[in-house]
């Protein structure tokens, strides 16, 4: 079966720097997605990663392993409008989207 | 328009009645997917259009569920006789291709008493 395996829920003070993991098991792989979704809201695009490595943008970065099925958000200087879900999504064989569960972060101050 | 719309935005039904849930796609997008998304969980696909065909509509729970884009733009998601396991929010997005980053709309919330 395909699986996307993140944490249920993260905690993260202003200002300081959050990893958000990302191991996934599909048949086929044609890239992750992560996406941001506030309460009620629809996601909304952060990144995409199809070869290994770092892409930075912003304060925001996603990090790909294929050989690991491995990926990672980093999101530094932590606001409160970073509360949000963070959900992973793989494209599989079909092009299909396989979404993960989401993680909810919460922002201290 | 800018963005993907739907509506309604909100759809309160009896179990049994019969919904129609309409998705405005961006212009010129080529692919138009439907998710169905349950409180705390990610989207679950439902099906995948590409213009007018629907290629893909594996993720329809069940035969109650039904889903047409006949001019390969608005698209419409029925859903006949609905059940309380139906409530969640459906949400719709577009892509320029079948790769890609997808838009998503601001979601249907459907709840059936």
């Amino acid at each position: 079966g395909q699986n996307i395996d993140q944490p249920t829920e993260m905690t993260a003070t202003e200002g300081a720097i959050v990893q958000i993991n990302c191991t996934y098991q599909t048949s086929g792989f044609n890239g992750l997605f992560w996406y941001q979704q506030h309460a009620g809201e629809a996601p909304t695009f952060l990144s995409y990663n199809v070869l290994d490595g770092l892409e930075e943008k912003g304060r925001f970065s996603s990090f790909l392993s294929r050989s690991k099925g491995y990926s990672y958000l980093l999101l530094k200087e932590l606001q409160m409008k970073d509360s949000a879900s963070y959900l992973c999504a793989v494209v599989d064989s079909n092009y299909q989207l396989i979404w993960g569960a989401g993680t909810k972060l919460i922002i201290k101050p | 328009g800018a963005g993907v719309s739907q509506s309604p935005r909100y759809k309160v039904a009896k179990r049994g009645q019969d919904v129609a849930l309409r998705c405005d796609p961006i212009s010129g997008h080529v692919s138009l997917f439907w998710y169905q998304q349950a409180l705390g969980q990610g989207p679950e696909f439902l099906t995948y259009f590409q213009n007018e065909a629907q290629l893909d509509k594996s993720g329809l729970p069940s035969d109650r569920f039904f889903a047409e884009r006949p001019e390969g733009s608005v698209s419409t998601l029925k859903i006949q006789r609905t059940q309380q396991e139906d409530s969640a929010v459906y949400l719709c997005a577009s892509s320029l291709g079948e790769e890609g980053e997808q838009f998503f709309g601001p979601g249907t919330r459907l709840t059936v008493l």
